[in-house]
């Protein structure tokens, strides 16, 4: 069984411009999480939908935002990117509420 | 607020050495407990997990008991290896709300032969 995909594996861009993150969830999840790991600071929540909504948001702007697909995939997308941006951005996705979470190798966002 | 706290690392061990990460948590209600690693260019994976006091979740060698009385979670091996070099996140969910991890800031463990 596959697991969580994600991609980009690395994405490059300077301040200012847009980034879209994209994440697959294992299939039958309806559950994506998103989390940012920054060095230094350890993993953040960023964004959980579930069935296509959003469910809960953690302490981050509004610039960044995402969405989830019917097929359950999800984007997460930056705006007007800064250069603290730059991390490790997981994506998880689990079975619905108080499933595992099952984590993907992550998209390293740089902001030069 | 719900919050985790862990050792600063890197933790630096010879192989065979008995390793203790600890990890200390302030959460309302019956939070989850969970240890995470991180591999060198991989993804976290669950290590293990306790959902209740006094449970003690274990794997691979790795142990760690949902003490309630402490509001800990320390995580023990007894005899490391070099392949355990990796990053060990604690983390808690909330019971009642079972939606995002929070994990604490992460500890680095290098093992030499």
């Amino acid at each position: 069984e596959a697991g969580v995909t994600q991609s980009p594996t690395h994405l490059i861009k300077t301040r200012g411009q847009q980034a879209t993150l994209r994440c697959s969830p294992i299939s039958g999840h309806t559950s994506v999480y998103w989390y940012q790991q920054a060095l230094g600071l350890g993993l953040q929540f960023l964004l959980w939908y579930d069935e296509g909504e959003e469910r809960n948001r953690g302490n981050f702007p509004p610039r960044f935002s995402g969405r989830q697909f019917p097929n359950y995939s999800s984007e997460l997308n930056v705006n007007a990117l800064e250069l603290e941006d730059s991390a490790l951005y997981l994506c998880a996705s689990s079975p619905g509420l108080a499933g595992r979470q099952f984590f993907g190798p992550g998209t390293r966002l740089t902001v030069l | 607020g719900n919050s985790v706290t862990q050792m600063e690392g890197p933790v630096t061990l010879s192989e065979e050495a008995f390793l203790t990460i600890n990890c200390t948590y302030t959460a309302t209600g019956y939070p989850s407990l969970f240890w995470y690693v991180q591999y060198p260019g991989e993804g976290l994976q669950l290590l293990l997990k306790a959902t209740k006091a006094d449970d003690k979740g274990s794997n691979k060698g790795f142990e760690a008991t949902y003490r309630k009385e402490t509001t800990s979670f320390h995580l023990e091996k007894g005899s490391v290896q070099v392949s355990d070099s990796a990053v060990y996140f604690c983390a808690l969910r909330r019971s009642y709300n079972t939606d995002k991890l929070i994990f604490g800031t992460g500890t680095r463990l290098q093992v030499f032969p």
